[in-house]
C-alpha cells in the first residue's frame, strides 16, 4: 500500500525558514516523480513544486521560485521541501504526493499524504 | 498559464440527484490531461478521473468525466450521502505548469 507521511510544519516568524519532509513507502521511490501541493486555510489547492524521480530536474511555482528548495533522497525514500524567507502567505496545509506512472513527471498526482500544516504569524 | 475555471461555486443538490460539474480552460488542454479530484472536509484530495475521461483506480461507477474542447466535465449519475464534498479540476502533462481550478463545493440541499 502506497503511504506518504508529511511532516515538519509548525509555527514560524515571517522571514524564518523551516523544512518539510515526505516519507514514503509501498513503492519504488526513485521512479516516481513527487510533488508538494498546498492549501491555505478555506482556499484551494496550489501546486508548488516537483521533482523528477532521479532527482535531477525540479519545479517550482512563481510564487516560491527562489525561496523554496525541493531535493529528495532515494536510499531514504524521503522527499524534503526546504522553505526560506517564509510570508504570511505561505501558510497552509501542505501535501506530498506522487504521480500516477513511473517516469519524469506528468504531474498526475494519485496518491496524497495527509499534509502537514505551516503557519506564519508574528 | 491555462487558467481553469470551474462552475457553479457552489451546487445544492440531495441524495439521489444527478450532479453535473463544469472546468473550462482558458486554452487547449494537450492529450486531455484534465484530472478531477474530491476532497472531503479535512481529508487529502482523491483522484477521481485522469485523461478526462479514465476513472482511477477504486472509483464507483456513477462518477464518470467528459471533453469538447477546451469544456470538461464531471457527472456523478446518482448522489450519494458521501460524495458531498469539494470538486477540484487540474491540467497537468509533461510541462510543470500543473493549475487546478478554483473548485466545486458539492452541498447537501
Amino acid at each position: 500500500e502506497v503511504q506518504l507521511l508529511e511532516s515538519g510544519g509548525g509555527l514560524v516568524q515571517p522571514g524564518g525558514s523551516l523544512r518539510l519532509t515526505c516519507a514514503a513507502s509501498g513503492f519504488t521511490f526513485s521512479r516516481f516523480a513527487t510533488t508538494w501541493v498546498r492549501q491555505a486555510p478555506g482556499k484551494g489547492l496550489e501546486w508548488v513544486s516537483g521533482i523528477g524521480g532521479s532527482g535531477t530536474d525540479t519545479y517550482y511555482a512563481d510564487s516560491v521560485k527562489g525561496r523554496f528548495t525541493i531535493s529528495r533522497d532515494n536510499s531514504k525514500n524521503t522527499l524534503y521541501l526546504q522553505m526560506n524567507s517564509l510570508r504570511a502567505e505561505d501558510t497552509a496545509v501542505y501535501y506530498c504526493a506522487k504521480d500516477q506512472i513511473s517516469g519524469d513527471g506528468i504531474w498526475l498526482m494519485s496518491h496524497w499524504g495527509r499534509g502537514t500544516l505551516v503557519t506564519v504569524s508574528s | 498559464e491555462i487558467v481553469l475555471t470551474q462552475s457553479p461555486g457552489t451546487l445544492s443538490l440531495s441524495p439521489g440527484d444527478r450532479a453535473t460539474l463544469s472546468c473550462r480552460a482558458s486554452q487547449s488542454v494537450s492529450s486531455s490531461y484534465l484530472a478531477w479530484f474530491q476532497q472531503k472536509s479535512g481529508q487529502a484530495p482523491r483522484l477521481l478521473i485522469f485523461g478526462a475521461s479514465s476513472r482511477a483506480t477504486g472509483i464507483a461507477d456513477r462518477f464518470s468525466g467528459s471533453a469538447s474542447g477546451t469544456d470538461f466535465t464531471l457527472t456523478i449519475s446518482r448522489l450519494e450521502p458521501e460524495d458531498f464534498a469539494v470538486y477540484y479540476c487540474q491540467q497537468y502533462g509533461m510541462s510543470p505548469e500543473v493549475t487546478f481550478g478554483q473548485g466545486t463545493r458539492l452541498d447537501i440541499k
